[in-house]
């Protein structure tokens, strides 16, 4: 069955370390999406991908980046983590082709940094 | 530039009682997703509402899109406790495969 899968699921780091958060699918979706999801925020898009070689950046884009080099992985690295990315961490992806458009989600990876 | 508002953000409820989330949005959308998260989980798709009148139902909750009101609704019938769970909804901007997400409605059944 296809799914969509995050490495890790947890992760402790300390502040102004580089971190890369995996993010795999099996959809053989077009798009991808990374969100990160803290108390009274809801889900906040961080980048995003329609192919690859594209990214785009979201309302929360500072301090992080992602490439999409194949149609499967967008990893999402935090250049120097800081206090204030603590975080849940969702990666989606959806079909560009499905009418419905519907993201499915990873399981998520929860970021501590301390 | 497209903003989703839920309410409310905190529902408790007894089994067996009805209710319903609310879910405005301030500009077009056309389209309205519902989705449900459990306490340390992902996001599972609920519905997917792709029209004006759209209506979805399944088991107990039943969701409604009215795009001239940038409306959807989320109704809960005899609600159960497995229904506790955090609900959004989410619109899609036009030609955008962008979803923006509501705040969330915290539901809690209590027997």
């Amino acid at each position: 069955d296809a799914e969509i899968t995050q490495s890790p699921r947890h992760k402790i780091t300390e502040t102004g370390r580089q971190v890369t958060l995996a993010c795999h699918q099996t959809w053989n979706h077009n798009n991808m999406f990374w969100y990160r999801q803290d108390l009274g925020h809801g889900l906040r898009l961080i980048h995003y991908s329609y192919g690859v070689q594209d990214t785009n950046k979201g309302e929360v884009s500072d301090g992080y980046s992602v490439s999409r080099s194949n149609t499967e992985d967008l990893p999402l690295t935090l250049e120097s983590a800081a206090s204030s990315q603590t975080s849940v961490y969702f990666c989606a992806s959806s079909g560009g082709t499905s009418l419905n458009n519907e993201q499915f989600f990873g399981p998520g990876t929860r970021l501590t940094v301390l | 530039e497209l903003k989703v508002e839920q309410n409310p953000l905190f529902l408790s409820m007894q089994e067996g009682k009805n209710y319903t989330i609310y879910c405005n949005y301030s500009t077009t959308s056309d389209r309205l997703y519902w989705y449900r998260q459990d306490p340390g989980k992902s996001l599972e798709s609920l519905f997917v509402l792709l029209s004006n009148g759209a209506v979805k139902q399944e088991g107990r909750l039943m969701a409604s899109l009215d795009t001239k009101a940038r409306l959807s609704t989320l109704h809960i019938t005899a609600a159960v406790h497995d229904l506790s769970a955090t609900y959004f909804c989410a619109g899609r901007m036009d030609s955008s495969y962008k979803l923006i997400f509501g705040s969330g409605t915290r539901l809690l059944v209590r027997p």
